[in-house]
């Protein structure tokens, strides 16, 4: 069954680095989400991609965030000048094109650790 | 930011029990609602897509059921069996295109 990939799955790094996490999604799917989790707490949104745009963000998705589909497989997300509590699992997800109500295949996340 | 909330919080069961946790959504600008599954070390998995009031959906011993006028969807586990421990995820996904996970219940079958 095709799944949705995530690397690395572990990352650690000093606050202020950049980080780039990276998901290749289902190959025909469209729609492109991140998501992460807190320990401890809910899974939150962060943004949706569609159409090599963002259609939906959160208000946790601020300026240090920005994703981007360089190159019709990847879809990165990056985060400037991390901090301490940016520490969570982050996954990526992707669905069905053209189907807004199809169920989200996530990847296995990526573990951030911010020092 | 919507409220989404799934109670109880966690839940210990014997094996064999059946089983019932609840998710709560805003009942206005309702789009769908989803059930995940998520085993300790991997990723969320779907087990439902609703969309419709009255919607009742089943797989194998897992069914839900949706009230949108409510707000209220309900999971069922008949004869929960070990491999059913997980962590169960509604999310709410309303007509603006903003999706909303709830806040989990934690089920350990013993």
């Amino acid at each position: 069954e095709p799944e949705v990939t995530q690397t690395p799955s572990h990352q650690v790094t000093q606050m202020g680095q950049e980080v780039i996490l990276r998901c290749v999604p289902i190959s025909n799917h469209l729609y492109f989400y991140w998501y992460r989790q807190i320990l401890g707490q809910k899974v939150e949104f962060l943004v949706s991609f569609y159409n090599n745009e963002i259609s939906e963000k959160s208000e946790i998705f601020d300026d240090q965030f920005s994703v981007e589909r360089p190159d019709g497989s990847n879809f990165t997300l990056k985060i400037r000048s991390t901090k301490l509590e940016d520490s969570a699992m982050y996954f990526c997800a992707s669905s069905q094109p053209g189907q807004t109500n199809e169920k989200l295949f996530f990847g296995s996340g990526t573990q951030l650790s911010v020092l | 930011i919507l409220n989404v909330e799934q109670s109880p919080q966690s839940l210990h069961v014997q094996e064999g029990d059946s089983t019932n946790f609840t998710c709560s959504f805003p009942s206005s600008n309702f789009y769908a609602l989803h059930w995940y599954r998520w085993e300790t070390a991997k990723s969320p998995e779907a087990l439902f897509v609703m969309t419709l009031n009255g919607d009742e959906k089943k797989k194998g011993r897992i069914s839900a059921t949706l009230n949108t006028k409510e707000g209220y969807s309900y999971l069922y586990i008949k004869g929960s069996q070990p491999e059913d421990s997980a962590t169960y995820l509604c999310a709410f996904w309303n007509t603006g295109n903003q999706f909303y996970f709830g806040t989990g219940t934690s089920l350990t079958v013993i």
